[in-house]
C-alpha cells in the first residue's frame, strides 16, 4: 500500500522557518518526482514546488510565490522528501500537501498524497 | 486569478447530470497538455478523478467521464448523489510558467 505521511507543520511568526517532512511507502520512491501542493483556507490549490529523481539531477522548481524563500531536498535513503520554508509570511499559512508524480513528463498528474500538513503564521 | 478558469460553483438535483468546464489558453491545455480532475473534501487528500482527458482509475464509477477540445476540458457527472457534493479541480501544465497549473476549483452541491 503506497503512504505519504506527512510531519512539521505548526505555528511559526512571520519571517520564521519551518521544514515539512513527508516519508514515502510502498512504492520506489528513489524513481519518483515529489511534489508539494497547497491550499490556504477558502482558496485553491497551488502548485508549490518539486524535486525530480537521480537520473534527472535531483532538479528543482518552484512557483514564483515561493521561489528564493523554500527549498525542496530529498533522502533517498529514508525515501523522504522536504519542505524548507524561510522567511514566511501570513501568506503562507496553508495546509501543505506532499504528492507523487505519476511519471516525469509534462503528462504526469498527481497519484498518491500525503494527508497534508497544517503551517500557521502568525505573530 | 488562476491560470486554468473553472466556473465558482455548480448544482443539480440527485439524479441529474452536471459538467464542470475548465477554460485554458495556448500555453496549457490549447498545447495538447492532459487534463486531470481531482474531487477535494475539506480535510482531506485531494483524490484523482480522471487522469489522461478522459481516463478513470479503478474505483472511479462510470458516472464520471472527462472530455477536452481545444483551450477547454470538462468534467461530467451523470447521475448526481449526495456522496458527490466537494470541490472538483482540474490539473494540466502550462509551458510559459514551466510547472503544472490548477483549476481554481468548483463546488458542487447537490440540491
Amino acid at each position: 500500500e503506497v503512504q505519504l505521511v506527512q510531519s512539521g507543520g505548526g505555528l511559526v511568526q512571520p519571517g520564521g522557518s519551518l521544514k515539512l517532512s513527508c516519508a514515502a511507502s510502498g512504492f520506489t520512491f528513489s524513481g519518483s518526482a515529489m511534489h508539494w501542493v497547497r491550499q490556504a483556507s477558502g482558496k485553491g490549490l497551488e502548485w508549490v514546488g518539486r524535486i525530480r529523481s537521480k537520473p534527472n539531477s535531483y532538479a528543482t522548481a518552484y512557483a514564483a510565490s515561493v521561489k528564493g524563500r523554500f527549498t525542496i531536498s530529498r533522502d533517498d535513503s529514508k525515501s523522504t522528501a522536504y519542505l524548507q520554508m524561510n522567511s514566511l509570511t501570513t501568506e503562507d499559512t496553508a495546509v501543505y500537501y506532499c504528492t507523487r508524480r505519476s511519471g516525469d513528463n509534462s503528462q504526469s498528474y498527481f497519484d498518491y498524497w500525503g494527508q497534508g500538513d497544517l503551517v500557521t503564521v502568525s505573530s | 486569478q488562476s491560470v486554468l478558469t473553472q466556473p465558482p460553483s455548480v448544482s443539480g438535483a440527485p439524479g441529474q447530470r452536471v459538467t464542470i468546464s475548465c477554460t485554458g489558453s495556448s500555453s496549457n491545455i490549447g498545447a495538447d497538455y492532459d487534463v486531470h480532475w481531482y474531487l477535494h473534501l475539506p480535510g482531506t487528500a485531494p483524490n484523482l478523478l480522471m487522469f489522461g482527458n478522459n481516463n478513470r482509475p479503478s474505483g472511479v464509477p462510470d458516472r464520471f467521464s472527462g472530455s477536452k477540445s481545444g483551450t477547454s476540458a470538462s468534467l461530467a457527472i451523470s447521475g448526481l448523489q449526495s456522496e458527490d457534493e466537494a470541490d472538483y479541480y482540474c490539473l494540466s501544465y502550462d509551458s510559459s510558467l514551466s510547472g503544472p497549473v490548477f483549476g481554481g476549483g468548483t463546488k458542487l452541491t447537490v440540491v
